[in-house]
């Protein structure tokens, strides 16, 4: 399966510290993308990259992506708590998206 | 602007009853139309999509059916309901090639009592 596996279930900051979210997953990818729920809701989408990217930049996001070890990772810099939500990754071959299980960010006040 | 719109938001349903869950997009034209389900802290379970009118792809054998009548609308149904059913339904859209970036609706929690 090219499931993607976020790391860690859960984590837990102090308002103004960096958040990092890791990903990975098996196969090979045609991009990679990110999304955002806060509770309750629906996802929303943060970022894509695509295979032959190896940084991607969104105000205070940077998702970077390493194909040789098949993953990802998510930096939210300077949290806020508002960024307090679930963070799933989904990856894709050459058909459909597969969510990983997410991680759940809470970014305490 | 595309907007997505679900409902109901919330249904409460008894076991063995029918389901019937909507989801229709404005602003787009031709989408690819996915349901999804979402049980309590966990991941997304793709159930079925269709890349246009009629067409359905399923990927998980269950007593759910999709249909989807017009080109901008997509309906989750069940003639019985189970336990095992309850959880949180999302509807989502994408255009071009499946693996573009989805946008989600706001979601339907489905208790079955």
């Amino acid at each position: 399966s090219q499931q993607g596996e976020e790391d860690p279930q859960a984590l837990s900051i102090q308002e103004g510290e960096n958040a990092t979210m890791n990903c990975s997953y098996k196969t090979s990818i045609n991009n990679l993308q990110w999304y955002r729920q806060n509770s309750g809701r629906g996802l929303v989408h943060l970022i894509l990259i695509r295979s032959n990217e190896r940084e991607k930049h969104s105000g205070r996001l940077r998702v970077t992506l390493d194909t040789s070890k098949k993953s990802s990772s998510l930096l939210i810099t300077a949290s806020r708590a508002a960024d307090t939500a679930s963070y799933f990754c989904a990856t894709t071959g050459s058909e459909k998206l597969v969510f990983g299980k997410g991680t759940k960010l809470t970014v305490n006040p | 602007s595309q907007t997505i719109h679900q409902w109901p938001a919330t249904l409460v349903q008894p076991v063995g009853s029918p389901l019937s869950l909507e989801c229709t997009v404005e602003g787009t034209s031709n989408p690819n139309l996915y349901w999804y389900r979402q049980a309590a802290g966990r991941g997304l379970q793709l159930l079925f999509y269709s890349v246009g009118i009629g067409q359905i792809s399923s990927e998980v054998p269950q007593n759910l059916s999709a249909s989807r009548p017009q080109d901008r609308q997509f309906i989750l149904s069940s003639k019985k309901l189970l336990l095992s059913d309850s959880g949180f339904y999302l509807c989502a859209w994408s255009g071009g090639l499946l693996y573009n970036e989805q946008f989600f609706g706001p979601g339907t929690r489905l208790t079955v009592l």
